[in-house]
């Protein structure tokens, strides 16, 4: 089957450096997605990778290695708006967007 | 500004009572998706169209319905809601070609609770 492997939960504080891993095993790989869901709230797109490597976009990067079927979010000089869950998701070999459940992190003052 | 935009934010249903939830998109987008999201969980793939071409995911119950008589609309319909159907449900549109072809944008969300 397959499958997207995220913590459930992360603790950072406000100002410090976060990084949230995401494994898969697909079917397949045509792309890995990162969005921001806010609690209430629609996920919001922000990155995606499809090959090797580190993509930076202002505070956040995402980072993609396929040989080993993992990504890692890295949220930088963490501020409490970011205080969301996570949500990892692969595009599969038919273009099926397989989702994690998420990572909901906590920031702390 | 281009969005997607959903309507009712929040619905109250009676067990068993249809429910109809609609969809509307200004970015010309050429495919939707309809998602179920329960609490703390993966979003579920419903349905979704490529332009008219209608997709049912082979596990999507039959006690729900999707149309979309034109490009910017989409309307899922739950015909007998169910305890179990209460949930945040996600509209979503992608340009489905070129750039960016499999980037989501999600409305706002409908969350159904069943009494």
């Amino acid at each position: 089957g397959q499958n997207i492997d995220q913590p459930t939960e992360m603790t950072a504080t406000e100002g410090a450096i976060v990084q949230i891993n995401c494994t898969y095993q697909t079917s397949g790989f045509n792309g890995l997605f990162w969005y921001q869901q806010h609690a209430g709230e629609a996920p919001t797109f922000l990155s995606y990778n499809v090959l090797d490597g580190l993509e930076e976009k202002g505070r956040f990067s995402s980072f993609l290695s396929r040989s080993k079927g993992y990504s890692y979010l890295l949220l930088k000089e963490l501020q409490m708006k970011d205080s969301a869950s996570y949500l990892c998701a692969v595009l599969d070999s038919n273009y099926q967007l397989i989702w994690g459940a998420g990572t909901k992190l906590i920031i702390k003052p | 500004d281009a969005m997607v935009i959903q309507n009712p934010r929040y619905q109250v249903t009676q067990f068993g009572k249809p429910v109809t939830l609609s969809c509307s998109q200004t970015l010309n987008h050429n495919v939707m998706y309809w998602y179920q999201q329960k609490s703390s969980q993966a979003p579920k793939l419903l349905f979704h169209y490529y332009d008219k071409d209608f997709n049912n995911e082979a596990d999507t119950p039959d006690n729900f319905q999707s149309r979309r008589p034109n490009t910017s609309f989409c309307f899922l319909d739950i015909r007998s809601p169910g305890l179990g159907d209460a949930a945040m449900y996600l509209c979503a549109t992608s340009r489905g070609e070129g750039d960016g072809a499999n980037v989501l944008t999600f409305g706002a969300g409908s969350r159904l609770t069943v009494l």
